[in-house]
């Protein structure tokens, strides 16, 4: 099993809602990534987990707040987000940071209105 | 600072052809090369993955070759179908402590015609 699985695959908020992403992974990787990635963009890291600690933060705003709640879950809530965090959400999982290969979900598509 | 680039940035080919896709990076000093497929508002669908210590890697159709000391990296796909139709996205990541960071490049948009 080589999946990550996201939820929603489809959110729409306003910018006072509050509002969280899920992505699950079962293949014991103890790394944990979360991208963003505006159209026709490549993806841009957002965060990394490793065994279960936040271990970087790549200047994100406040507004978004990742948790990574065991090894197998990762969320990021969402909060007062703006029309421009409108993009593909994207979380990822590796067997140990930087090791060898990254697996993809399918992504949350958010649009903030 | 790593800059990953890809050429084309679209191509349109009749099925059957075989064609290449090249990427290209600025800093030598990679952990790893990996190459992903992206469909139309979906995921990244890892294809491939070249350790730095390796010249390349093959999975069925696909074949992918690292060349670190220029910078370089193609991706050859044989006997093309209309079902390879995606955007295609190499991503370095860095040797030494930032190596969880992939950097992406731009992709190239692949249409394959029947």
């Amino acid at each position: 099993d080589t999946e990550v699985t996201q939820t929603p695959k489809h959110l729409v908020m306003g910018m006072t809602n509050k509002k969280s992403l899920k992505c699950e992974q079962h293949m014991g990787h103890r790394a944990m990534y979360w991208y963003k990635q505006k159209a026709k963009k490549p993806p841009e890291l957002m965060f990394v987990y490793s065994y279960e600690k936040l271990s970087i933060n790549e200047s994100v705003p406040s507004r978004f707040s990742p948790e990574c709640p065991n090894s197998s879950l990762l969320n990021l809530h969402l909060h007062a987000l703006q029309p421009e965090d409108s993009a593909l959400y994207l979380c990822a999982s590796s067997l140990q940071p930087g090791a060898a290969e990254a697996f993809f979900g399918q992504g949350t598509r958010l649009t903030v209105v | 600072k790593q800059e990953v680039t890809q050429i084309p940035a679209a191509l349109s080919v009749p099925e059957g052809e075989n064609l290449v896709l090249n990427c290209s990076f600025t800093d030598s000093a990679i952990y790893n090369l990996q190459w992903f497929r992206q469909d139309p508002g979906k995921g990244l669908t890892s294809l491939l993955l070249i350790q730095s210590s390796q010249r390349e890697q093959t999975s069925g159709r696909l074949n992918a070759s690292l060349d670190k000391s220029s910078g370089r990296s193609t991706l050859y796909i044989a006997a093309s179908q209309p079902g390879d139709s995606a955007t295609y996205l190499c991503a370095v990541s860095r040797s030494g402590g930032s190596n969880y960071k992939l950097t992406f490049g731009k992709g190239t948009l692949l249409t394959v015609n029947p």
